[in-house]
């Protein structure tokens, strides 16, 4: 079974500051990888996602994320962040083919507070 | 607004008594899963369906948890004899197709349930 590890619980940055939320997952096989975001009291959003070729996706509001097969890893980046990307962000990966392909397995998430 | 529509958004129960979560995915989707978050961690998957089928319910609880997706009308997530531990944030989300690389799945603002 796969699973996905966030290392950061609580990540606190000042307005401008640089972002980079890591997500490293355990799986055998080929995976699909997702970033959403959850702003207080509302559904999650889906930030960007990486199926195939360029490891290096863009998202919406100016995220991008890279995928290092090597690692297991897809960290979530943003050059400047913003106090209204203040929200909790989940890494999910899903396997790409196979049983439970459609299972999307979550990160515990990590809250972000930006201060204006 | 996502599109999936769940509700109620808050719902309160006393141990003992019945919880029925509704969902009502985005329009042209046929495929249903419900995740549940317990507080401080991420979405664990529950159950996938499609029209009038459970595909996998490999993530529900064997006992007081059934879920349904009838041909007509929402996708119901049925708690029956809730206990305390039952309080959590369920969401749920659809898909046009499970396995289409390109349609990820998305979500709806969720049912909060608290158990007194």
């Amino acid at each position: 079974a796969q699973s996905v590890s966030q290392h950061n619980h609580h990540v606190i940055l000042s307005e401008a500051a640089s972002l980079e939320l890591g997500c490293n997952y355990s799986y055998g096989g080929t995976v699909n990888l997702f970033w959403y975001v959850q702003y207080p009291g509302q559904h999650l959003q889906l930030l960007l996602k990486y199926f195939s070729g360029d490891p290096l996706v863009k998202g919406i509001k100016g995220f991008e994320a890279e995928f290092i097969k090597s690692k297991f890893s897809f960290n979530l980046r943003k050059p400047s962040v913003q106090w209204s990307d203040t929200a909790e962000y989940f890494c999910a990966v899903r396997p790409y083919s196979g049983a439970g392909s459609y299972q999307l397995t979550f990160g515990k998430g990590t809250k972000l507070s930006v201060i204006p | 607004n996502a599109g999936v529509m769940q509700n109620p958004r808050h719902l309160v129960r006393r141990r003992g008594q019945e919880a029925r979560l509704r969902c009502s995915p985005m329009k042209g989707h046929s495929h249903v899963y419900w995740y549940r978050q317990l507080p401080e961690e991420g979405l664990k998957f529950m159950v996938y369906l499609q029209k009038e089928n459970i595909i996998d319910e490999s993530g529900m609880p064997k006992e007081r948890f059934s879920a349904e997706f009838p041909k007509e009308g929402p996708s119901i997530l049925r708690i029956q004899q809730v206990v305390r531990g039952d309080s959590a944030a369920y969401f749920c989300a659809s898909s046009l197709d499970s396995r289409v690389d390109n349609q990820p799945q998305h979500f709806g603002d969720g049912t909060r349930l608290s158990i007194l």
